[in-house]
């Protein structure tokens, strides 16, 4: 157990809706990552937040934007939901800070389906 | 262009035998790599690191090596168990202090 809860589990949307996904890292743990995982595919990189403030962003539109909260939980939202949108999206945390690369502990997902 | 990738998808092998996982990355940058495994339905699970300083690193029953050189990364696991089928992630940083890059995965079934 990497001690990082993601809700819902599950989560069933159509198109053109918005969505929240929430994360609850690890306490201690200063920063978050949310990425999208495609069927089949390894892991692309969303976003980061390291102290409730974006650190960096992969090549995701700004529809996919992204909260972090003082109490380790973060919140990833999506507007416009696409069917393209489908995926496990999964949150990972590490203990944070700048310099280096962490080691990122990663959450169960949350399996998003569009319709 | 950063890419990470595994010469084979899938590696199918006897319970009792040795693992090898390889992975090739594009971007010389990289200083940090890791690799997970994922299990059906579950979200990937840190199995050991390594950085850019060194060339092998043990874990229990997982040895990482890096060849810089050549840009290559492998994973090797000892007497490869029924519980360590799964899929498997090679990822590196490209130098940031932020992203992880991933692969598509290798495909380990073992066979009791």
């Amino acid at each position: 157990e990497t001690g990082v809860t993601q809700s819902p589990t599950h989560l069933i949307k159509t198109r053109g809706q918005q969505v929240t996904l929430r994360c609850s890292s690890q306490s201690g743990h200063n920063t978050v990552s949310w990425y999208q995982q495609a069927l089949g595919q390894g892991p692309q990189f969303i976003f980061q937040y390291y102290r409730e403030e974006e650190n960096g962003r992969g090549n995701f539109p700004p529809r996919f934007s992204g909260l972090q909260f003082p109490n380790y939980s973060s919140e990833l939202n999506v507007n416009a939901l696409e069917l393209d949108d489908s995926a496990l999206y999964l949150c990972a945390s590490s203990p944070g800070g700048s310099g280096s690369t962490d080691t990122q502990y990663f959450g169960p997902g949350t399996r998003l389906t569009v319709l | 262009g950063e890419s990470v990738g595994l010469h084979l998808p899938t590696l199918s092998v006897q319970e009792g035998d040795n693992s090898i996982i390889n992975c090739a990355y594009s971007n010389s940058a990289s200083d940090y790599f890791i690799w997970y495994k994922q299990e059906s339905g579950k979200g990937p699970q840190f199995i050991i690191d390594i950085r850019s300083n060194m060339d092998k690193r043990q874990g229990q029953r997982v040895t990482v090596l890096l060849n810089k050189t050549v840009k290559h990364l492998s994973l090797q696991i000892a007497a490869t168990q029924p519980g360590d089928s799964a899929v498997y992630f090679c990822a590196e940083n490209g130098g940031s202090n932020y992203k992880l890059t991933f692969g598509k995965g290798t495909l380990l079934t073992v066979n009791p």
